[in-house]
């Protein structure tokens, strides 16, 4: 799996957009980017999944760059629900027989 | 999305006892299940890779006879910590792939919050 290089923390303000960066330059063609969660003491939660192009669903937006080094994950109003880690995960498509390896993530505490 | 339970949600135990974890796929036959251990303001560590009907792959550095894990159906796979300490104290949470998005997805457990006093 690509590394994945992510900022320790990060704030947001209550109804604001959450703009989480994610730097994999290592990124092969055939791998994806997945996104989880983890709120305090309680299992990672999968977000969104992304090959190249952009993606949206119910819970947020992905956005990855054209030469595919970066993408970021968009929280497009922060409730403070959606306080906790997030992990950008890079891995192959094929892997379902293989654990996710999660990486140290990115604390987002949004406040009131 | 897959419906993982976990069981107990915590626990508490004194040392040199045995504690067992059970990680339930509710509506989706896991041929593998992963366990991961997760100490206080520290990420997700994969313990084992838990395979049904066969002997679980430990990660290095794992003692496989102090965390047995047991696959025994494709619903349900058990760890025993076994002579529990307080060092083992830790969350633990167990990981189902499913692959129903098309792609290796996965879907988590709870958790359990063990603590040997």
């Amino acid at each position: 799996d690509a590394k994945t290089t992510q900022p320790p923390s990060m704030d947001c303000a209550e109804g604001r957009a959450a703009n989480l960066p994610c730097n994999h330059s290592t990124i092969s063609g055939n791998e994806y980017v997945y996104w989880y969660r983890q709120i305090h003491s309680q299992g990672p939660q999968y977000i969104i999944h992304g090959l190249k192009n952009n993606e949206t669903n119910e819970m947020a937006s992905l956005i990855i760059t054209e030469d595919r080094k970066s993408s970021t994950l968009i929280l497009p109003h922060a409730t403070l629900r959606d306080t906790a880690v997030y992990y950008c995960i890079v891995r192959l498509h094929s892997n379902s027989g293989y654990a996710l390896n999660f990486g140290k993530g990115t604390s987002l505490l949004v406040t009131p | 999305g897959a419906v993982v339970s976990q069981h107990p949600s915590w626990v508490i135990c004194k040392s040199g006892t045995s504690v067992k974890i059970e990680c339930r796929s509710l509506d989706f036959q896991a041929t593998t299940m992963f366990w991961y251990r997760q100490f206080p303001k520290q990420s997700l560590m994969l313990m084992a890779t838990s395979n049904e009907g066969s002997k679980a792959t430990y990660e290095q550095g794992v003692e496989k006879d102090k965390f047995l894990i047991n696959h025994a159906s494709l619903t349900l796979s058990t760890l025993t910590v076994t002579s529990a300490h307080p060092e083992d104290s830790s969350f633990y949470i167990c990981s189902v792939s499913t692959g129903t998005r098309g792609i290796g997805s996965y879907t988590f457990g709870s958790g359990t919050r063990l603590t040997v006093v």
